[in-house]
């Protein structure tokens, strides 16, 4: 139940192009999704988030669908350029009785972008 | 503004050598801490989280431990590397008991264990 699932393993996208990333989950007690963009060789940063009481959040070239009664939701790169190649982690997280959040990722989605 | 800073960035170990890697937050207080490890090309794996200053939880059994001496540091230890160990390791926090659920992470440590 705590297991996020995250599909592709891998895209290709040419520049200009859509990318779509997929997410799953199955506990309901999760109450915020965020996403994060990966280069080589660096940490996680947190790319855009989004809360279940919203079905969607659009910043810039990014936006997160959120489906809650399928428990998915997904993240969208318009026109995807070649600096958005890197890794992406879907993530869900709950507020744990004892401490602030307990976080699940999703195992990743290598993304290039093709000039 | 709140950093964090993690050291070194890259380290390679003989096999049965110790290990120590630290971590520090500035500019927030009593942040919770995490240590996290990814394989290559998989994804982040939650070793260790903290709440508080000598509160360690594990999530997973291991040849590590963690240890907050201070309010934001952060270490993680073996007293003897597995092959098995090697990885990217990242720490990370977050604000205690907050709405802001964020989750920051450091620039990591690759260590390879030969």
């Amino acid at each position: 139940q705590q297991q996020v699932k995250q599909s592709p393993q891998s895209l290709i996208v040419q520049k200009g192009g859509i990318s779509i990333i997929n997410c799953a989950y199955e506990n309901t007690a999760f109450d915020y999704f965020p996403w994060y963009q990966q280069f080589p060789g660096k940490g996680p940063a947190l790319l855009i988030a989004i809360r279940p009481d919203v079905s969607e959040k659009k910043e810039g070239r990014f936006t997160i669908s959120f489906n809650k009664s399928a428990k998915q939701f997904s993240l969208h790169i318009m026109d995807s350029q070649p600096g958005d190649s890197a890794t992406y982690f879907c993530a869900a997280s709950m507020k744990k009785s004892n401490y602030g959040q307990n976080f699940v990722f999703g195992p990743g989605t290598r993304l290039s972008v093709l000039p | 503004s709140q950093t964090i800073h993690q050291w070194p960035a890259t380290l390679v170990q003989p096999v049965g050598s110790p290990l120590s890697l630290e971590c520090t937050v500035e500019g927030t207080s009593n942040p919770n801490l995490y240590w996290y490890r990814q394989a290559a090309g998989r994804g982040l794996q939650l070793l260790f989280y903290s709440v508080g200053i000598g509160q360690i939880s594990s999530e997973v059994p291991q040849n590590l431990s963690a240890s907050r001496p201070q309010d934001r540091q952060f270490i993680l230890s073996s007293k003897k590397l597995l092959l098995s160990d090697s990885g990217f390791y990242l720490c990370a926090w977050s604000v205690f008991g907050g709405t802001n659920e964020k989750l920051f992470f450091g620039s990591g440590t690759q260590l390879s264990v030969l």
